[in-house]
């Protein structure tokens, strides 16, 4: 069975810290994909990026950047120079290669001060 | 563009009543999925509907159930209620699940069901 474990339940940082959310997963697949997403207080989610078991890279994009890495089942966001905009739940998900079935993490909270 | 449209936002019902939700997902979106979201559990796969037909389905009860119409919206429907069923319930869409989309999911902002 496929499990998403998000260690950390809650992180505060004052505004500006770069910040690290883990996330530790588990499947049998060999094809399979990872995802993050964001809920803000809004309450909908926002989907953040997606890689592929077969792709390692690590991937920049503005403030935030991934870290893949397959041999440790570790799929880890980093927030550059955080913003209070930036305080949501953010969720850890795995899925199949095929179909819309995600196995979510239980998330991890963000606070950003100012 | 407008995103997942989801009825009711807010909704109580009693033991035993049973509810129907409502989604209309992105234009030329094919497929919709449904999220169970509680505190205890988390976010939980409920079932996805592409092109009217059920692709997956999750570890739910047979009380939760759905369908999805020939414009792609998409309802699901839980019977006899019961206090654990208090959830929000987010549907998201897709444009498909394979290659290039699989797993990019728009969500709409929930539907909220408190059952007394």
């Amino acid at each position: 069975a496929q499990k998403v474990t998000q260690a950390q339940t809650e992180i505060s940082v004052v505004e500006k810290e770069d910040v690290t959310l883990d996330c530790v997963y588990e499947t049998r697949d060999t094809t399979y994909y990872l995802f993050w997403y964001k809920q803000p207080p809004s309450g909908e989610l926002v989907f953040l990026i997606r890689r592929n078991s077969f792709d390692e890279q690590n991937e920049i994009s503005g403030r935030y950047s991934w870290n893949f890495q397959k041999s440790t089942s570790s799929f880890n966001f980093t927030i550059t120079a955080s913003q209070v905009v930036d305080s949501a739940v953010y969720f850890c998900a795995l899925s199949e290669a095929r179909g819309n079935k995600l196995v979510f993490g239980a998330g991890t909270i963000l606070r950003v001060k100012s | 563009k407008a995103g997942v449209t989801q009825t009711p936002r807010y909704l109580i019902k009693t033991r035993g009543q049973q509810v129907t939700l409502s989604c209309s997902p992105i234009s030329g979106h094919r497929s919709v999925s449904w999220y169970q979201q509680t505190p205890g559990q988390g976010l939980q796969f409920l079932f996805e509907y592409f092109s009217e037909t059920q692709r997956n389905k999750g570890n739910f009860p047979g009380r939760f159930s759905g369908r999805q119409f020939s414009n792609s919206r998409s309802e699901m429907n839980v019977s006899t209620l019961e206090l654990g069923d208090s959830a929000l319930y987010l549907c998201a869409s897709s444009l498909g699940g394979t290659g290039t989309h699989a797993g990019e999911l728009f969500f709409g902002e929930g539907s909220r069901l408190t059952v007394l």
